[in-house]
């Protein structure tokens, strides 16, 4: 079974400094991860994945996000934070476990950047 | 322009009563998925489809319906058996089965029991 989990409802950083929102996964095999933001009212966006390679992963709008396996975790991340990147934040995961390629979602992590 | 569209965005239903969320893809992707989304929670899946014809059950399926009778289209209906539809519901797509395949998401209809 695949499960992933985003430890912090909500996270707070001041506009320009650098952000991170964690998620840690479980699953049996090598595992597909997925970032997704959502604004208020909207569907989820995708910002990135990572599938095999590089650990380091690049997306949309500056993120990138670090794959370690070793901490089973897949960290968003953007160097400097702008107050338009207030969002809900959402990390999935896949492996050859499940049918379909379902994706498991965590349950999200709040960023507000302030100005 | 490609993509996703849901409609409506806003509905009110009464209870008792039976009501159709609408989702189309013109991506020509052959997977598609409602989930529903509560304050405080992930996306928890419904229904999926992964080719016309043919959709099976997700973690949530009780109290909803689906059909999959074209490949753009995937309408959820919301029955009166749903306990606590109020919610808002996704819709996404994606090409195939593939692991690797991204999901791409509608705007989401919001769902409000009166």
């Amino acid at each position: 079974a695949q499960s992933v989990a985003q430890p912090e409802d909500q996270v707070n950083v001041a506009e320009g400094n650098p952000l991170t929102v964690k998620c840690t996964y479980s699953v049996s095999g090598n595992p597909y991860l997925f970032w997704y933001v959502q604004y208020p009212n909207r569907g989820l966006q995708f910002l990135l994945k990572y599938i095999t390679g590089d650990n380091l992963v690049k997306g949309s709008y500056g993120f990138e996000a670090e794959f370690n396996k070793s901490q089973t975790s897949f960290h968003l991340k953007k160097p400097s934070a702008l107050v338009s990147d207030s969002a809900l934040y959402f990390c999935a995961v896949r492996d050859w476990s499940t049918n379909a390629g379902k994706s498991t979602f965590g349950d999200g992590t709040t960023l507000t950047v302030k100005p | 322009d490609g993509g996703i569209t849901q409609s409506p965005k806003y509905l009110f239903r009464k209870e008792g009563q039976n009501v159709t969320l609408s989702c189309e893809q013109n991506l020509n992707h052959d997977a598609m998925y409602w989930y529903r989304q509560d304050p405080g929670q992930g996306l928890r899946l419904i229904y999926y489809s992964q080719i016309v014809n043919d959709f099976q059950k997700g973690d949530i399926a009780e109290g909803y319906s689906v059909s999959r009778e074209k490949k753009e289209s995937f309408p959820l209906t919301v029955t009166s058996a749903q306990k606590n539809p109020t919610a808002f519901y996704l819709c996404a797509s994606k090409r195939g089965q593939g692991l690797a395949d991204t999901q791409y998401f509608g705007p989401g209809t919001r769902l409000t029991v009166l």
